[in-house]
């Protein structure tokens, strides 16, 4: 059973749009949020992550907004760019364990 | 300072054979972690290691096991190996294994069984 699910799967943006991608869980245990981005030939990297005693969290081009009681979460891409061309995960932890639950990845495509 | 460095970076296996993979996590990083990656699954957590003991495991079968030494280095193998294990196998390291620690991620293992 998929812990974290994960839409969607993949995603054409031209450059400049916003790129949004969702994720939802089950498990009210969790209380980690993190974001991966993965470009070919490479291991994950974390690009941003909340917990879930705030509702947003920004970084530069990056926002995760995150929605307690309907258990979703998202990335948002401002200003999206051919660089941001990856395989985005998003993850939950729980503090009561220490293992990570991904979703199953989104493909973003930014065309210029 | 160096990154999780894994080897092999790539390896062709037959069906019924064993593999073993390796990494090392970042300097002063006590927690490893393997998790299996395939188109359409996402990661898969196999298992997490720290100093030296196994703390949590995955649901893959006893086929896949793991360990670490006292430097923190780890290995896993995979034993009979089966068409439906080849995947890209990525190893994490973390400072601890407590809660919210950023994992960082190796490069991984792309594993091919014929």
């Amino acid at each position: 059973q998929q812990q974290v699910k994960q839409s969607p799967q993949s995603l054409i943006v031209q450059k400049g749009g916003i790129s949004i991608i969702n994720c939802a869980y089950e498990n009210t245990a969790f209380d980690y949020f993190p974001w991966y981005q993965q470009f070919p030939g490479k291991g994950p990297a974390l690009l941003i992550a909340i917990r879930p005693d705030v509702s947003e969290k920004k970084e530069g081009r990056f926002t995760i907004s995150f929605n307690k009681s309907a258990k979703q979460f998202s990335l948002h891409i401002m200003d999206s760019q051919p660089g941001d061309s990856a395989t985005y995960f998003c993850a939950a932890q729980g503090s009561t364990g220490n293992q990570f639950y991904f979703g199953t990845g989104t493909s973003l495509t930014v065309i210029p | 300072k160096a990154g999780v460095t894994q080897t092999p970076r790539y390896l062709i296996k037959t069906r019924g054979q064993q593999v073993t993979l390796s990494c090392s996590p970042i300097s002063g990083h006590r927690s490893v972690s393997w998790y299996q990656q395939t188109p359409g699954q996402g990661l898969q957590f196999l298992f997490e290691y720290f100093s030296e003991t196994q703390r949590n495991k995955g649901n893959f079968p006893g086929r896949f096991s793991g360990r670490q030494f006292s430097n923190s280095r780890s290995e896993m193998n995979v034993s009979t190996l089966e068409l439906g294990d080849s995947a890209l196998y990525l190893c994490a390291s973390r400072r601890t294994g407590s809660s919210y620690n950023e994992q960082f991620f190796g490069p991984g293992t792309r594993l091919t069984v014929l």
